[in-house]
């Protein structure tokens, strides 16, 4: 059974840094191209970052491009992401999801909500 | 950039039929793919590569498309289908780029 927890979300300045987590199991971790997608408070979906099964190519939204940077570890079957400079726009939960076939996600985690206080 | 754009709003007896539209110019050539979120919950993959269900996802539960237009397609309708529904796409361009809709709530009268 898929599992995905994600880790590492809070308070911070605007400005400041947050490192999120994804610890994946109940999968062959190597394998799966992952993403990061956010859920800002009452508001939709957007798609972060993406990452590939051997982490070598990334790819970022426009709205983050320069600021977050997603990697992983496939020997702890996990994923993190990075995010610097940040901003009360970044406010949101933030998903880890499987992503099998470089298009769309079929798994999520529950979400950690990063909150940027101005 | 590229959009997908989908009702704000859909309402629905239960055991009637809702549909669910997803516009977006890249559709002709590439898949679309449905999530079901409910209040406080990540959200699920209810349908994916247009037409095709998840396993553990009920038959009520169907996909098309046609032209610029997904469909979503909730037959007989129960109460506990209450919840957003977001359509998603990529751009076609060749650079990963997922474009989600703003979502739809279907609300079960």
């Amino acid at each position: 059974q898929v599992h995905l927890v994600e880790s590492g979300g809070g308070l911070v300045k605007s400005g400041g840094s947050l490192r999120l987590s994804c610890a994946a199991s109940g999968f062959t971790f190597s394998t799966y191209d992952m993403s990061w997608i956010r859920q800002a408070p009452g508001k939709g979906l957007e798609w972060v970052s993406y990452i590939n099964s051997r982490g070598n190519i990334q790819h970022y939204a426009d709205s983050v491009k320069g600021r977050f940077t997603t990697s992983r570890d496939n020997a702890r079957n996990s994923m993190d992401l990075q995010m610097n400079s940040l901003t009360a726009e970044d406010t949101a939960v933030y998903y880890c999801a499987r992503d099998p076939s470089y298009d769309y996600v079929d798994h999520w985690g529950q979400g950690t909500l990063v909150t940027v206080s101005s | 950039s590229y959009e997908v754009t989908q009702p704000p709003s859909v309402s629905v007896s239960p055991g009637q039929t809702a549909k669910i539209f997803c516009s977006g110019d890249a559709f002709p050539n590439q898949y679309g793919y449905w999530y079901q979120q409910k209040p406080g919950q990540a959200p699920i993959l209810v349908i994916y590569k247009d037409n095709k269900r998840p396993s553990g996802i009920p038959e009520r539960f169907s996909g098309s498309s046609s032209g610029t237009t997904l469909t979503l397609t909730i037959s007989g309708v129960q109460a506990e289908d209450e919840a957003d529904y977001y359509c998603q796409s990529t751009d076609g361009s060749g650079s990963y780029r997922a474009v989600f809709g703003g979502g739809t709530k279907l609300t079960v009268l």
